[in-house]
């Protein structure tokens, strides 16, 4: 399953919302996932099952969405969530990952 | 809390063999699945494989060929062995714990990988 992701890059504010998308070529139901992953850093789990957020994740993060288009949504977006933004889904296997949106200032 | 370390050699010569080692402290990840990952810059992230609970191993058909990943519970380690590597398989590799979900009849499936090691940075190189 091939998942893209728009846009692939995009300078923001400090305050602003920002929406990522990802498609995927096919439907996963909910099972999609978004990573946050900061330079030289492993990327950490944001958000699993397309809107759970995981424990100590900001409540300006939220995920929606399912089968083939889903929204990672950051309201008032601070300087520390400057960062590339991975979906993956894991539906079936081989799980795979977008390619990344990567959120500057 | 628990933690994943990759370990292993940061250069490996053409046509050689990959091996990394992930130790995991702080907790046993035995229950969930063991899998690697890579990133590359030109490829993104690509999911290698897993070593499950239940002892099963799983890989990545663009890999499946070259893959074994294994386990050794008394030591709270599980390695990854890649063959006959060509410049291609450069890239940063990284260990990570994949959540069980959807579990009945005694099988579960890979979710998301909710904790990752720090990443070690291979090269292919002569």
């Amino acid at each position: 399953i091939q998942l893209t992701q728009s846009p692939s890059s995009f300078s923001a504010s400090a305050g602003d919302k920002v929406t990522i998308t990802c498609r995927a070529s096919q439907g996963v139901s909910r099972y999609l996932a978004w990573y946050q992953q900061k330079p030289g850093k492993p990327p950490t789990l944001l958000v699993s099952g397309a809107s759970t957020l995981q424990s100590g994740v900001p409540t300006r993060f939220s995920g929606s969405g399912s089968g083939t288009d889903f929204t990672l949504t950051i309201n008032s977006l601070q300087a520390e969530d400057l960062a590339t933004y991975y979906c993956q889904q894991y539906k079936s296997d081989p799980p795979t990952f977008g390619p990344g949106t990567k959120v500057d200032l | 809390q628990v933690r994943l370390q990759e370990s292993g050699p940061g250069l490996v010569r053409p046509s050689e063999t990959l091996s990394l080692t992930c130790t995991v402290s702080g907790g046993s990840i035995s229950h969930y699945y063991c899998s690697w990952i890579r990133q590359s810059p030109g490829e993104g992230l690509e999911w290698i494989g897993y070593f499950s609970y239940n002892g099963r191993t799983k890989y990545n058909p663009s890999l499946d060929s070259r893959v074994a990943i294994s386990s050794d519970t008394s030591k709270s380690q599980f390695s990854l062995q890649l063959t006959s590597v060509t410049a291609a398989d450069s890239a940063t590799y990284y260990c990570a714990r994949g959540s069980r979900i959807d579990c009945s009849g005694g099988t579960c499936f890979q979710g998301s990988f909710d904790i990752w090691g720090p990443g070690t940075v291979v090269t292919v190189s002569s």
